[in-house]
Parts: structure tokens; sequence; C-alpha cells
């Protein structure tokens, strides 16, 4: 059973505007979320992550949102950028777990 | 860079054949990973180390074995591969210290014929 889902597989923004990218979990038990960036052909890279202490965490472009009550967390990249064009993962885990729990991933397309 | 390297990083095999895929990392960390991606499966966790000779399972286990003799190496062995395994594989490492993020290798692609 899928424990953190990204129900939107894919996402086309213009450049300079908004993106941005959602995602639900159903493990309450769940501290610490994550969201990584991954090109083709290259190994999925950390982007920023949230504290379940914190419901909001910004890094330049990028902030990620946390509502712990709707069990959801959502990535805002503002402005977008071509570059910005990839498959975005979410993830999260437990406090006391070391396992890694990831969404499905969802295709951001910038268009220029 | 989390000086994660894996190799090979492409091999085709054909199905009944061993297959050992190698993560290798230069920065001591004691938690290892290995995970698959298939199209509508996101990152699956395979099988993980927290220590030398120290593993246990993940997600999607079977058909898979892995070892750990040394710190910095975590090796990933399909027996026997079957056709479900073509895949792209992906070593992680766990930065503790540093949030706990994991750190991704670049990946191999492994298809099985």
């Amino acid at each position: 059973d899928q424990q953190v889902k990204q129900n939107s597989p894919s996402l086309s923004v213009q450049e300079g505007r908004i993106s941005i990218l959602n995602c639900d979990y159903t493990n309450s038990m769940f501290d610490y979320f994550l969201w990584y960036k991954k090109y083709p052909a290259e190994g999925p890279t950390f982007l920023i992550s949230i504290s379940s202490i914190k419901d909001k965490n910004e890094d330049g472009r990028f902030t990620v949102f946390l509502n712990k009550s709707a069990k959801h967390l959502s990535l805002h990249i503002v402005p977008s950028q071509p570059g910005d064009s990839a498959v975005y993962f979410c993830a999260a885990r437990r406090e006391t777990g070391n396992q890694f729990y990831f969404g499905t991933g969802t295709s951001l397309t910038v268009i220029p | 860079d989390a000086g994660i390297t894996q190799s090979p990083r492409h091999k085709v095999t054909e199905t009944g054949t061993p297959v050992t895929l190698r993560c290798h990392q230069t920065e001591n960390h004691r938690y290892m990973y290995w995970y698959r991606q298939d199209p509508g499966h996101g990152l699956r966790l395979i099988h993980y180390s927290y220590g030398v000779k120290d593993t246990d399972k993940g997600e999607v286990s079977d058909g898979y074995s892995v070892s750990r003799s040394k710190t910095e190496d975590f090796l990933l062995t399909l027996e026997s591969a079957t056709s479900s395994q073509t895949s792209v594989y992906f070593c992680a490492i766990r930065a503790q210290g540093q949030g706990e993020t994991q750190y991704f290798g670049p990946g191999t692609r492994l298809l099985v014929l």
C-alpha cells in the first residue's frame, strides 16, 4: 500500500509562473519530509526538506509547505524556469525508522 | 556530492544469470540503501544496511540479496535474473546529522533479456 502519494503524474507551467507540486501521505507517524528532483539518466538530487515541527521551509525559489492535519505537503517553485523541468519525488520518514517512503513522482515541464 | 559511485552503469544480461551491482561510498556513512525505479512506481526500497554485515529487507526484496562486508561497499545480487528485474537501480546513503537526508548515486540501468 502506497504510504506516500503523488496524484498528478505530470504538470506543465509557463516560465516565470508558479509551479505547485502536491504530495499526500497516510502514515501519521511520518515526521520528516523531503523533495527530490530527477533528470533523465541521473540519480535523484535532494532539493529541500521539512520537519514536522515546522509548517514551512524556504530555500531560494523553492518552498515546501506542510499541513499535518491534512497529511499533505506541497512544493512551490517561484518563478519557474525551463531548467526546473524534471521529475519531482516527495519522500517521508518516521523519526524512529530507517526507511524512506517515496511517491511515484510528478513530471514537471516548464514551457519557455 | 556524497561521494557515491555505482558500477556497472549499464548492463545487459540474460534470464537466469546471476548479476551483482556495486555501490561504493567514500564518506563512511553507516546507512546504505538499494532502490529500483520503475514507471508508475517511483522509487521502491529493495534492501538497506545499517552497518557492516547488518542488513534488512525493503518492500520489494524478493529475488534480491545484499552484502556489506566493508563500510564503503554495498552489493546487490540478483541470484537468477528475470525480465521483471529490468529496471534502473539506485544506491543511496543516509547522511546522519544533516537532517537525515538521503543522497543518491547515478544509477545502474539493467536490462534482462
